[in-house]
């Protein structure tokens, strides 16, 4: 059984780009979560996904963006990228039991 | 709103001696109460969870944890530390149902021989 993926694993881009995170949950999960990991800090809440809608957010400007898809798999885009963007942005899935299981995550940096 | 404080940063022990991290919470709603470790360049894995019943809570690799409601803790114990437990780890807290969970800064266990 697969756990959570994520693609890329690493990337590079420049000041005012935009990117696209990609997530896999886990076999049977349907709830996708996206959190922000800068280096030294726990990680940060953006998003989350349940049935193709965008359940909760925190406090994240509106250039962090997301999509669910049928498949339950999920996307997460910034738009403006800016240097403080520089980070490790995880992905965690739930089913109908209460914890989360992450990915490995994808280390983004802004240069 | 919740939150969480790990109270050390970075805890150094010898292998084969115990180890106990500290984490305390605030809510004023009643929470579930995770652990996790971060390898390096890895995502976090669950060591172990409180939900309900009792207060002392057992993960995977022979970690532990006391939930104290009355002093809003949920220290991290091992008896015993390998040089394999050397990573981050992480207090978390959740309202519990779909709510977010919201993480503390980490504290990095560093396992000397």
């Amino acid at each position: 059984d697969a756990g959570v993926t994520q693609s890329p694993t690493h990337l590079i881009k420049t000041r005012g780009q935009q990117v696209t995170l990609r997530c896999s949950p886990k076999s049977g999960h349907d709830t996708v979560s996206w959190y922000q990991q800068a280096l030294g800090q726990g990680p940060q809440f953006i998003f989350q996904y349940y049935e193709e809608e965008e359940r909760q957010r925190g406090n994240f400007p509106d250039r962090f963006s997301g999509h669910q898809f049928p498949n339950y798999s999920s996307e997460l885009n910034v738009n403006a990228l800016l240097l403080g963007d520089s980070a490790l942005y995880l992905c965690a899935s739930r089913g109908t039991g209460r914890e989360q299981y992450f990915g490995p995550g994808t280390r983004l940096t802004v240069t | 709103a919740q939150s969480v404080t790990q109270l050390d940063s970075q805890v150094p022990v010898f292998e084969e001696a115990p180890v106990e991290l500290r984490c305390n919470y605030s809510s004023s709603v009643s929470v579930y109460l995770f652990w996790y470790v971060q390898y390096p360049n890895q995502g976090l894995q669950l060591l172990l969870k409180y939900l309900s019943g009792s207060t002392l809570v057992k993960g995977i690799n022979g970690f532990e944890a006391e939930f104290n409601k009355s002093q809003t803790s949920f220290h991290l114990r091992k008896p015993s530390v390998h040089i394999s437990d050397t990573a981050e780890y992480f207090c978390a807290v959740s309202p519990g149902g779909y709510q977010k969970v919201t993480f503390g800064i980490g504290t990095k266990l560093q396992v000397i021989p």
